[in-house]
């Protein structure tokens, strides 16, 4: 069964303190991970997409990296702005929809 | 920002009753994707229509029904509300297998 895990659940930083974020995934045949930034009562907005173990996006103060069986999102000397839920996604060679998982809680403290 | 438009923002309705939400997604985005999103949760798959045609499902009961019309736009009907229906529903509207876009969501409250 195709699985997407997310730890830790939250994590609070002080303003600067560096971090990642970690995305497992199980599932048969990856067409792509995703990660997405969730406000609070919002939609979620897309951050970056990964599609092949070894690859890296940037931007700004996040960085994405993708292995065969996690990604992480790397959030580097974070500000209280960043603050937000971080969900990871996949997306299936035999299917169109994203699996997602129930993402990291993430608070930066001033 | 894809542009993608729901309707309503929040809507209280009663067990039993019927719903309707409404997306737009952004002129030449053919695919529209539903989501239904719990608190504390990710985004759950309903299903996904392309061309107006239901082209793939999750795990969900048959009280849950879609539509999509010509210029793209897409319903979300959900019959004989549980209060387990409450959640922020999602479209999200996309082209081919790339990454999605989401609108802002519907806020229903069941009670």
């Amino acid at each position: 069964e195709d699985q997407v895990t997310q730890s830790p659940e939250a994590l609070r930083l002080q303003e600067g303190e560096s971090s990642s974020l970690n995305c497992s995934y199980t599932v048969s045949g990856l067409r792509g991970l995703f990660w997405y930034r969730q406000d609070p009562g919002k939609g979620p907005e897309f951050l970056f997409t990964l599609y092949s173990a070894g690859e890296e996006k940037e931007k700004e103060r996040l960085k994405a990296t993708l292995t065969k069986k996690e990604s992480f999102l790397h959030i580097t000397a974070p500000k209280p702005e960043d603050s937000a839920t971080y969900l990871c996604a996949v997306r299936v060679a035999t299917g169109n929809q994203f699996y997602f998982g129930t993402g990291t809680s993430l608070t930066v403290i001033p | 920002d894809a542009g993608v438009t729901q309707s309503p923002t929040h809507l209280i309705k009663t067990r039993g009753q019927q719903v309707t939400l409404r997306c737009s997604p952004k002129s030449g985005h053919d695919t529209v994707s539903w989501y239904q999103q719990a608190l504390g949760q990710g985004p759950q798959f309903i299903f996904q229509y392309y061309e107006e045609e239901e082209r793939q499902r999750g795990n969900f009961p048959d009280r849950f029904s879609g539509h999509q019309f010509p210029n793209y736009s897409s319903e979300l009907n959900v019959n004989a509300l549980l209060l387990g229906d409450s959640a922020l529903y999602l479209c999200a509207e996309g082209k081919g297998s790339t990454e999605a876009f989401f609108g802002q969501g519907t806020r229903l409250t069941v009670v």
